[in-house]
């Protein structure tokens, strides 16, 4: 247990619905990281949080967003889900700024039909 | 634009040999590279990492060679165990204009590694 909670493991939903990722940092951890990893590729950054504000973010679409409440747990919300955005969701957290690397949990899978 | 590139999708070693894995980078403004290593159904859980200042960092069995020349790094498994069947991502970090850093890690595709007893 990496102490980084995502729910559900598992999510499959219809194109176009609508769906909420959340995730729980490590105790003590203020920033958090989403990351999409589709079949055959590695992953790729969609965004960062630190103590509640957006700090970077990568290539995200803008049918996705994301954000983080006082309680440090985050949430990453997917909205006109197409088929290609099957993929497994990552969260990681860090303590700082996580220039030297941070904690994954194990992934939320979505699959889109 | 695959900033972070491992070459090779899958590796074989017999156990008890080295295995060598590949990353080549693109971004000259990369100065920190991390090894993750991932099981099925987990996260990925941090390896090993080697600032540019470094051209080499040991960890028990795990070393990583940094080439800035060539922007080149490996991560060497000596010797290699059944357990490290897993597949193995590099990723790079780079300070922003600003000075100070954010965290993106840029990743490669992976390579899966395999051990064979």
């Amino acid at each position: 247990d990496s102490g980084v909670t995502q729910t559900p493991k598992h999510l499959i939903t219809a194109t176009g619905q609508r769906v909420t990722l959340r995730c729980s940092p490590r105790s003590g951890d203020l920033s958090v990281y989403w990351y999409q990893q589709s079949l055959d590729q590695g992953l790729q950054f969609l965004i960062q949080y630190y103590n509640g504000e957006e700090r970077a973010k990568g290539n995200i679409l803008e049918r996705f967003s994301a954000q983080q409440f006082p309680d440090l747990h985050s949430e990453l919300n997917l909205s006109s889900l197409e088929l290609g955005d099957s993929a497994l969701y990552f969260c990681a957290s860090s303590a700082g700024q996580g220039r030297y690397g941070y904690t994954f949990g194990s992934g939320t899978r979505l699959t889109v039909v | 634009d695959q900033q972070v590139k491992q070459n090779s999708p899958s590796l074989s070693v017999q156990e008890g040999r080295i295995s060598i894995l590949n990353c080549d980078y693109t971004n000259s403004m990369f100065d920190y590279f991390l090894w993750y290593k991932k099981y099925p159904a987990e996260g990925p859980t941090f390896l090993i990492s080697i600032s540019s200042i470094k051209d080499k960092n040991e960890d028990g069995r795990f070393t990583v060679f940094l080439n800035k020349s060539a922007k080149h790094l490996s991560l060497h498994i000596v010797p290699s165990q059944p357990g490290d069947s897993a597949v193995y991502f590099c990723a790079a970090t780079e300070a922003n204009a600003g000075g100070t850093s954010y965290g993106k890690l840029t990743f490669g595709q992976g390579t899966i590694l395999t051990v064979h007893p």
